[in-house]
């Protein structure tokens, strides 16, 4: 299994309260990612990052910020948590981009009263 | 704008039957074509993947796919399921920015 770890695995925050989820990998991976997954609409890209400090959005970026200070870490933010925020995130890693496999997490499940 | 397709939102199958789930794609271009596996509570984990060359690919733990441009599918196959398989797929394809566009999956039940 490729060396990626989520944390916190679960959380349960209120409305309108900041959230921060961490990716971290141990493969040196250039390229990192952070997915949303919902039922019926698969995994939809939030934002994603091709080395560090830099940093670019994806399908559904409004409300999330992220951060890549360090190869190893990307961190995704949330700074006021919404209901419709509420899902399963997944960080995902690969070598390069342009169709290169993608090596996932387990996970973070989100609940946003 | 490229989008994916998986018809099926549910498929059961008894165990030892064969198995083919549907993935269309919309795209210009020779497409690269991916399908994923989520077991329950997992990650995803890579089958298979087409980028070039020859049309039937094959992948992990005896699965394979075809890719039909006249038919923009890329139908996965296993010629006998087990109940080790039961879980979500899906179908995704690279966008002309190189991400990836997924389809809403399909879930896989094995009937004994």
């Amino acid at each position: 299994d490729a060396g990626i770890t989520q944390s916190p695995r679960h959380k349960v925050t209120e409305t309108g309260t900041p959230v921060t989820l961490r990716c971290h990998q141990t493969e040196n991976h250039r390229y990192m990612y952070w997915y949303r997954q919902d039922p019926g609409h698969g995994l939809r890209l939030i934002h994603y990052s091709y080395g560090v400090k830099d940093t670019d959005k994806g399908e559904v970026s409004d409300g999330y910020s992220v951060s890549r200070s360090k190869t190893e870490d990307f961190l995704l933010t949330l700074e006021s948590a919404t209901s419709s925020q509420t899902s399963v995130y997944f960080c995902a890693i690969s070598v390069a981009e342009g169709g290169d496999t993608q090596y996932f997490g387990p996970g973070t499940r989100l609940t946003v009263l | 704008a490229q989008s994916v397709t998986q018809p099926d939102i549910h498929i059961t199958v008894s165990e030892g039957a064969s198995l083919e789930l549907r993935c269309n794609y919309s795209y210009g271009a020779t497409p690269y074509l991916f399908w994923y596996v989520q077991s329950p509570g997992q990650g995803l984990q890579l089958l298979l993947k087409y980028f070039s060359g020859d049309t039937l690919v094959q992948g992990i733990k005896g699965f394979e796919a075809e890719f039909k441009r006249s038919q923009s599918s890329f139908n996965l196959r296993k010629p006998s399921v087990h109940w080790s398989d039961a879980a979500e797929y899906f179908c995704a394809v690279a966008d002309s920015n190189y991400q990836l566009i997924w389809g809403a999956g399909t879930k896989l039940i094995i009937k004994p």
